[in-house]
């Protein structure tokens, strides 16, 4: 069993698009960070989200944690080439204010076509 | 100010022969985390360590896995009698000691473990 779960899995656009991917779980998580990762490299950080119903925005990127802390969503606005990447998150179940081993999600392969 | 550093970043092991994978972590931070990815699969936590202590290993194989992290040097993460299935992709991630904010974690490039 997954315990979050990320959608969708894959997901081709065209340039300029707006998407949305989202990541779930029945679990209540202290804080949930946001991933890219690139083929052959490691994990880039994000964002991290620890506020329920907080709201990040990172340029045309605005991430949101559900207000029971179990739900996650990333949305991208006027997607470009250069976003084309897996998209991780990842969940920490521990107190928080503290260092947790991170559960990961599967990620969404987004490609963003020109 | 330099990243997580891994090394080697492909290593190529025969059945049965020992893996030694190094993570040295970014300047500052003195919690390391090793995480392994399979094909087609998330990351999966495996060892959560500081300095000469290893604090959550609840994600590491019983066998054959182990990790250590000295109070000089790198952290090594060592896989002894190496097996098909443990071909994978192993990550290293590091975190500061900060009291009271969550402490992210910064992965380096990964190791590719191929057992042949």
């Amino acid at each position: 069993t997954q315990l979050l779960e990320q959608s969708p899995q894959f997901l081709s656009i065209q340039e300029g698009e707006n998407l949305t991917v989202y990541c779930n779980s029945s679990s209540v998580f202290s804080s949930l960070q946001w991933y890219r990762q690139e083929p052959g490299e490691g994990p880039v950080l994000l964002v991290t989200v620890v506020t329920g119903g907080e709201v990040k925005k990172l340029k045309r990127l605005t991430f949101q944690f559900g207000d029971a802390r179990k739900d996650s969503s990333l949305h991208i606005t006027a997607a470009q080439p250069g976003d084309t990447g897996l998209y991780l998150c990842a969940g920490a179940l521990g107190s928080g204010g503290g260092a947790d081993g991170l559960t990961f999600g599967k990620g969404t392969h987004l490609i963003i076509q020109p | 100010n330099a990243g997580v550093m891994q090394n080697p970043r492909h290593l190529v092991r025969r059945r049965g022969q020992e893996a030694r994978l190094r993570c040295s972590p970014m300047k500052g931070h003195s919690h390391v985390y090793w995480y392994r990815q399979l094909p087609e699969e998330g990351l999966k936590f495996m060892v959560y360590l500081q300095k000469e202590n290893i604090i959550d290993e609840s994600g590491m194989p019983k066998e054959r896995f182990s990790a250590e992290f000295p109070k000089e040097g790198p952290s090594i993460l060592r896989i002894q009698q190496v097996v098909r299935g443990d071909s994978a992709a192993y990550f290293c991630a590091s975190s500061p000691v900060r009291s009271g904010i969550y402490n992210e974690q910064f992965f380096g490039p990964g190791t590719r473990l191929t057992v042949l």
